[in-house]
């Protein structure tokens, strides 16, 4: 597609349940990234992934989140167990390989809210 | 450690005056900075980046802003605001050849009035 697709767009769900969210990256874009956005808040990092290394996963809040990534495409995000401090919105990016200079490209988010 | 600051909640400008959204930074090395605006119920959009060179960076819808290493700052200017400027603002940094996720800003809501 043209630009980095996130779904669902929104998701409710009740304190205790799994969630996963996916993440569909530009085409030819080998990084992806997950970042969590709370309301009013900047953005934090959660996860990189850079082709076939090892994921950076210095960013996830606790072993209830999880990611995986197929190859250079579609990557999931796993939440387990969900808490009503995980509601927030969960922004994918990805980016063309190469140097740090490359900018990031964000999905439009997939809103998740706990009850 | 790397951070980014920006020191206003909110700015609010009459359309057709100059605007500035404030950005300062810490990182030991150099910089690659960014910034990007996000419109309500939407992702965040590139605007313009610093890596090297010239520090005075032009970017899209005629943003740019100015790289000053000596004030840590990287603040993004328009001379005429237009009411569709009006979004949260984010500036963010990557340390070069270092980690590769960005570090943002807490960001800027900038209102536009007609």
């Amino acid at each position: 597609g043209a630009g980095v697709s996130q779904s669902p767009s929104n998701k409710v769900t009740e304190k205790g349940k799994d969630v996963e969210l996916r993440c569909d990256p530009i085409s030819g874009h080998t990084a992806l990234y997950w970042y969590r956005q709370r309301l009013g808040q900047g953005l934090e990092f959660l996860i990189y992934f850079q082709g076939n290394s090892a994921p950076d996963k210095s960013g996830l809040p606790s072993d209830r989140f999880s990611a995986e990534r197929t190859g250079e495409s579609v990557s999931t995000l796993t939440i387990q167990r969900t808490q009503q401090e995980d509601s927030a919105v969960y922004l994918c990016a990805s980016s063309k390989p190469g140097t740090a200079n490359q900018p990031q490209h964000f999905g439009d988010g997939t809103r998740l809210s706990i009850l | 450690a790397q951070s980014v600051a920006q020191p206003e909640d909110q700015v609010n400008v009459a359309e057709g005056n100059p605007l500035t959204v404030k950005c300062t930074y810490s990182v030991s090395g150099n910089p690659y900075l960014f910034w990007y605006v996000q419109y309500p119920n939407r992702g965040l959009q590139f605007l313009l980046k610093y890596i090297t060179g010239d520090n005075l960076v032009k970017g899209s819808y005629g943003f740019e802003a100015e790289f000053n290493k000596s004030q840590t700052s990287f603040h993004l200017k328009k001379p005429s605001a237009l009411v569709s400027d009006s979004g949260l603002y984010f500036c963010a940094l990557r340390r070069e050849g270092g980690y590769n996720k960005l570090i943002f800003g807490a960001g800027t809501r900038l209102a536009v009035h007609p």
